[in-house]
């Protein structure tokens, strides 16, 4: 079983709408979990972190953390094609080091 | 504010060849981290700094592979008699103790083994 694990996609939705992007984690002792967008090509660049259960909103982003269901989410409300890019969850299980899913890539179409 | 730095941006070599990638993090970061991503994949972890030294390395990292961070300032990652299997772009990231200790990435080094 991977430590993080994404729907690959691609997932495509037109723009203005709701994207919904899942990461699901193996270790229960995980601690910290961030969203990452990758531009093709580029590196990655944070978008968010979250670290208690519930609801972080940012903007068009908005975050939702379940430690029991060990599972956490990403919401990209009113998608611009400027979201066009893959996303990665990364989760931290307080040792440093970030474990990666493999990334869900996302089209926004105009 | 000026971000993580990584020199070269981009690097093509013979098999067998040396390379040496060096990373600046964020100035007031003590923490850095090598990592290395393949097409299609998310970053896997290779190593870590706290100040100067290294804390671990991850099995991934081949007795081929060593890094440093002297004065816990900038970092270099030299890879020996390279194979085309270390095709990849390698990732370096900080971030700063007692803090979130979220990790903020560099440009990366894309490599290339012919």
């Amino acid at each position: 079983q991977k430590e993080v694990e994404q729907n690959s996609g691609p997932l495509s939705v037109p723009e203005g709408a709701i994207a919904s992007l899942n990461c699901t984690y193996s270790d229960r002792g995980s601690q910290s979990f961030f969203w990452y967008r990758q531009y093709s090509g580029k590196s990655p660049e944070l978008i968010m972190f979250i670290y208690s259960n519930g609801d972080k909103e940012d903007g068009r982003f908005t975050a939702q953390l379940n430690k029991a269901s060990q599972y956490v989410s990403l919401l990209i409300r009113d998608s611009q094609p400027s979201d066009s890019a893959t996303y990665l969850c990364a989760v931290n299980k307080a040792d440093y080091k970030l474990s990666f899913g493999a990334g869900t890539t996302v089209t926004v179409r105009a | 504010d000026t971000g993580v730095s990584q020199d070269p941006r981009h690097k093509i070599t013979k098999r067998g060849q040396n390379v040496t990638f060096r990373c600046d993090p964020i100035s007031e970061h003590n923490r850095l981290y090598w990592y290395r991503q393949t097409l299609g994949q998310g970053p896997e972890f290779l190593t870590y700094f706290q100040n100067e030294a290294q804390l671990e390395k991850s099995r991934l990292l081949s007795d081929r592979f060593s890094a440093e961070r002297p004065k816990g300032s900038f970092s270099t990652l030299e890879i020996q008699r390279t194979e085309q299997g270390d095709s990849a772009m390698y990732l370096c990231a900080s971030s700063l103790e007692y803090s979130t200790d979220t990790q903020y990435f560099g440009p990366g080094t894309r490599l290339t083994v012919l």
